[in-house]
């Protein structure tokens, strides 16, 4: 089975300021006959579903404002959002469809 | 629009059997890839059945925890997805979600809201 790690666990950070958060896969998420990377990165709120923000890890889905971005092949992996707001308090987690789907630990985000 | 809203969760005695269901609308269910993923309380999300789409053979997958004893299966006269969940446990306790899984995309690009299970005596 192929296994997610994410880090940091949780970090605080202010409104406007830039943040890097790694994810991790136990074996390359890198299918050699297109090129692409199986990895997607999801947003989950408070009391609320999750919610795909990127995808192929780094088309970013529909609506997804344009500070989120997804990064990395292979192995590594990282979700940058460029300014962060106040709204973008959640969890974050990355998964894995190369083989089957795995999701990562999540990385928490608070708002200072 | 897309929707996806799933039932039947509830308290069920260790040992013991519920069926859950995901009522779809607003695409084409043939067509697409559908998950079920759970969610423990404070915990991560953990991925565990599949049911792929027509063009596949509706085929289905499982994670390790769950085999032998979660069954999903799909409605597809009426656009609804099954799980079916058998000898539960405690540690079946969750938030139990269904999703859509695009196959352009290979993610997950739409959620229900969630149906609580709790095992417990």
């Amino acid at each position: 089975d192929i296994v997610m790690s994410q880090s940091p666990s949780s970090l605080a950070v202010s409104v406007g300021e830039k943040v890097t958060m790694s994810c991790k896969s136990s074996q390359s998420l890198l299918y050699s006959s297109n090129q692409k990377n199986y990895l997607a990165w999801y947003q989950q709120k408070p009391g609320q579903s999750p919610k795909l923000l990127i995808y192929w890890a780094s088309t970013r889905e529909s609506g997804v404002p344009d500070r989120f971005t997804g990064s990395g092949s292979g192995t590594d992996f990282t979700l940058t959002i460029s300014s962060v707001k106040a709204e973008d308090l959640a969890v974050y987690y990355c998964q894995q469809y190369y083989s089957y789907r795995t999701f990562g630990g999540g990385t928490k985000l608070e708002i200072k | 629009e897309v929707k996806l809203v799933e039932s039947g969760g509830g308290l069920v005695q260790p040992g013991g059997s519920l069926r859950l269901s995901c009522a779809t609308s607003g695409f084409t269910f043939s067509d697409f890839y559908m998950e079920w993923v759970r969610q423990p309380p404070g915990k991560r999300l953990e991925w565990i059945a599949a049911s792929r789409n027509k063009a596949n053979d509706y085929t289905t997958e499982y994670s390790a925890s769950v085999k032998g004893r979660f069954i999903v299966s799909r409605d597809t006269s009426q656009s609804i997805l099954y799980l079916q969940m058998n000898a539960l446990r405690a540690e079946d306790t969750a938030i139990y979600y269904c999703a859509r899984d695009a196959v352009i995309k290979g993610a997950m690009d739409y959620w229900g809201q969630g149906t609580s299970v709790t095992v417990s005596s």
